[in-house]
């Protein structure tokens, strides 16, 4: 069965792009999640989905950041303008609608680098 | 506000015991899960407690006290395979918190 899948698993660019990050969530999976990984703050939930639609995007660093969803198989997190301090692991995470115990299932990650 | 505190760093010998602590304090709690991160890879699910007591699954068991609002994986016979980062997490609705991590080295 495939996992989550992201794409693409490595950038590298400079400051002032514009970086777009993509994930396909585990087929029947309800839920997705956008998460950022740096050695000085850990895991941190940026935002999730429930059937496309955004439920908490209090994560969100700031206005520079978005995500969509625009169907059950496919969400994006873009970054506009990107910054320096936006280097850092970014993983897409699904797990299914039904039960507390349904552990999420992460995807390898983006491992974004902002020049 | 959630706050969840695990050691970062803990060391032991191939076929040896250890034991990784996490304490939370969570505005919400839908369980405890521990998922396991080599370096360089995602994260994997490990183990998840909602009630009190121990669950094993192999050579892995985790522990929760509500009461105390602690948890602990036990990670039996250590292979160097086992070296990684174990990441704590606690739910809450359908969210995860995650606690910084416990680098766990297995030497020879």
């Amino acid at each position: 069965d495939a996992g989550v899948i992201q794409s693409p698993r490595h950038e590298v660019t400079e400051m002032g792009q514009e970086v777009t990050l993509r994930c396909k969530p585990i087929s029947g999976h309800d839920y997705l999640f956008w998460y950022r990984q740096t050695m000085m703050r850990g895991l941190e939930l940026l935002i999730y989905f429930n059937n496309n639609v955004p439920i908490d995007d209090s994560g969100m660093p700031e206005d520079r950041f978005s995500a969509k969803m625009p169907n059950a198989s496919f969400s994006t997190l873009k970054i506009q303008p990107s910054e320096p301090r936006d280097s850092a692991v970014y993983f897409c995470a699904s797990r299914p609608g039904l039960g507390s115990n349904q552990p999420q299932h992460f995807g390898d990650g983006t491992r974004l680098s902002i020049l | 506000g959630q706050n969840i505190d695990q050691p970062t760093e803990m060391t032991a010998t191939e076929g040896a015991i250890v034991q990784i602590n996490c304490t939370y304090q969570t505005s919400g709690f839908n369980g405890l899960f521990w998922y396991q991160q080599h370096a360089g890879e995602a994260p994997t699910f490990l183990s998840y407690n909602v009630l009190d007591g121990l669950e094993e699954k192999g050579r892995f068991s985790s522990f929760l006290s509500r009461s105390k609002g602690y948890s602990y994986l036990l990670l039996k016979e250590l292979q160097m395979k086992d070296s990684a980062s174990y990441l704590c997490a606690v739910g809450d609705d359908y969210k995860l918190s995650f606690g910084a991590g416990t680098t766990v080295t297995v030497r020879a």
